[in-house]
């Protein structure tokens, strides 16, 4: 199984900062990696797919990059809403496994 | 725009059969994939299987001897059974599209809680 590692866990920040999330996987995915948030009592929302495609509706702040082993989530100027918990999520083709990180929570600092 | 919706009971006794159903609207669940997905405080998100257009399963190897997803076309809807719980299958449940390698959208979740 790929294990997916975040970090950091928490990153506490003020609106207008830029944040910088790393997932390191265990073993190369390619580009197969998605990002999504997940506020308080709802579901993840997906941000970013194959690695550096932002989902439909997602802000130009939001940006990923990397491939293979290792990958960043970038928010350039963080909002109020953007303070959340973000997962990032891999699929091995075969057989079909999906993995999850632990997530990083942006706080307000 | 597709929208899906968890619905089933909160509360199954353990050694029992959790049941949930995922309805669709938006789109023919014949035309996607599909997939469950839940989420507990210790374990964090984790995946459960894929329902695929077709009829045939992929499941979490961990879960994979308990667990049976399936479709009902004429209700454009799919569910989970996961047998024997424990108290270690207490989570938040969700159904989501499953693409090539990511999932959107989500249902809003259901908790659902492994208690005599």
């Amino acid at each position: 199984e790929i294990v997916l590692t975040q970090s950091p866990a928490t990153l506490s920040l003020s609106p207008g900062e830029s944040a910088t999330l790393s997932c390191r996987a265990s073993q190369s995915v390619s580009t197969y990696l998605a990002w999504y948030q997940q506020k308080p009592g709802q579901a993840p929302r997906l941000l970013i797919y194959d690695a550096s495609n932002r989902a439909t509706g997602i802000p130009a702040r939001f940006s990923g990059s990397g491939s293979g082993t290792d990958f960043t989530l970038t928010i350039s100027s963080l909002e109020p809403e953007d303070f959340a918990v973000y997962y990032c999520q891999q699929r091995s083709n075969w057989p079909p496994r999906v993995t999850f990180g632990g997530g990083t929570r942006v706080e307000s600092k | 725009q597709v929208q899906l919706q968890e619905s089933g009971p909160g509360l199954v006794k353990p050694s029992e059969t959790l049941s949930l159903t995922c309805t669709v609207s938006g789109v023919s669940i014949s035309s996607l994939y599909w997939t469950w997905i839940r989420q507990t405080p210790g374990k964090g998100l984790e995946w459960i299987g894929y329902l695929y257009y077709n009829g045939n399963t992929d499941y979490n190897p961990s879960l994979k001897s308990r667990v049976t997803m399936s479709a009902d076309t004429s209700k454009n809807q799919f569910s989970l059974e996961l047998r024997s719980v424990t108290a270690a299958d207490t989570a938040v449940y969700y159904c989501a599209v499953a693409s090539s390698n990511w999932f959107d959208p989500w249902g809003q979740g259901t908790l659902v809680t492994v208690s005599s």
